[in-house]
């Protein structure tokens, strides 16, 4: 167990709708990650926060957004959903943003867009 | 920018077996590199990392992996495989101070171990 907690597990949601995915970071951990999973894309890095600032962009779509929380819990909302956004979405949290400080990841939330 | 090959995207082998699964890693500053397993309807864990120092590094379960600056490489190797080894593997890289934590993964091997 990790200590990352995603929520929910599978969500089954329709083309043009919006959704939220919730994350809490282990215990301790300031910094938030979300990485998106694709068979075609493999594992792409999104965002991250660090004490509740933005502090990375990657891949992320404009339909896509993020936020972390005063109490570190971090959510990602995806709007405007087409198929392709049918992933499993991963946070990962670390103590902090030094590259030496390994990321500890959730199960993950799979997304399927019908 | 930094990326990560991983050469064999499936690698099947037969129980009790030596394995070794390939990433070369592209960087032209100096890199920390991952390797993580991913196990069926689980997320990632982390095996083992290079930081600096000696460029063998034991991992968990009886992994282990080489830094190769000069091959730019990054391989993971057990010397004797279990049907519980089966997963994807996943090798990754920080690379620069303006990543900082965040990592680039490579494409992942699948690893099968038969009986």
């Amino acid at each position: 167990d990790s200590g990352v907690t995603q929520t929910p597990k599978h969500l089954i949601t329709a083309t043009g709708q919006r959704v939220t995915l919730r994350c809490s970071p282990r215990s301790g951990d300031l910094s938030v990650y979300w990485y998106q999973q694709s068979l075609d894309q493999g594992l792409q890095f999104l965002i991250q926060y660090y004490n509740g600032e933005e502090r990375a962009k990657g891949n992320i779509l404009e339909r896509f957004s993020a936020q972390q929380f005063p109490d570190l819990h971090s959510e990602l909302n995806l709007s405007s959903l087409e198929l392709g956004d049918s992933a499993l979405y991963f946070c990962a949290s670390s103590f902090s943003t030094a590259r030496n400080s390994p990321l500890h990841f959730g199960n993950g939330t799979r997304l399927t867009v019908t | 920018a930094q990326s990560v090959t991983q050469l064999d995207s499936q690698v099947p082998v037969f129980e009790e077996a030596p394995v070794e699964l390939r990433c070369n890693y592209s960087s032209s500053v100096s890199v920390y590199l991952f390797w993580y397993v991913q196990y069926p309807n689980q997320g990632l864990q982390l095996l083992l990392k290079y930081l600096s120092g000696s460029t063998l590094v034991k991992g968990i379960n009886g992994f282990e992996a080489e830094f190769n600056k000069s091959q730019t490489s990054f391989h993971l190797r057990k010397p004797s495989v279990h049907i519980s080894d089966t997963a994807e593997y996943f090798c990754a890289v920080s690379a620069g101070e303006t990543s900082g934590s965040r990592l680039t993964f490579g494409e992942g091997t699948q690893l099968t171990v038969n009986p």
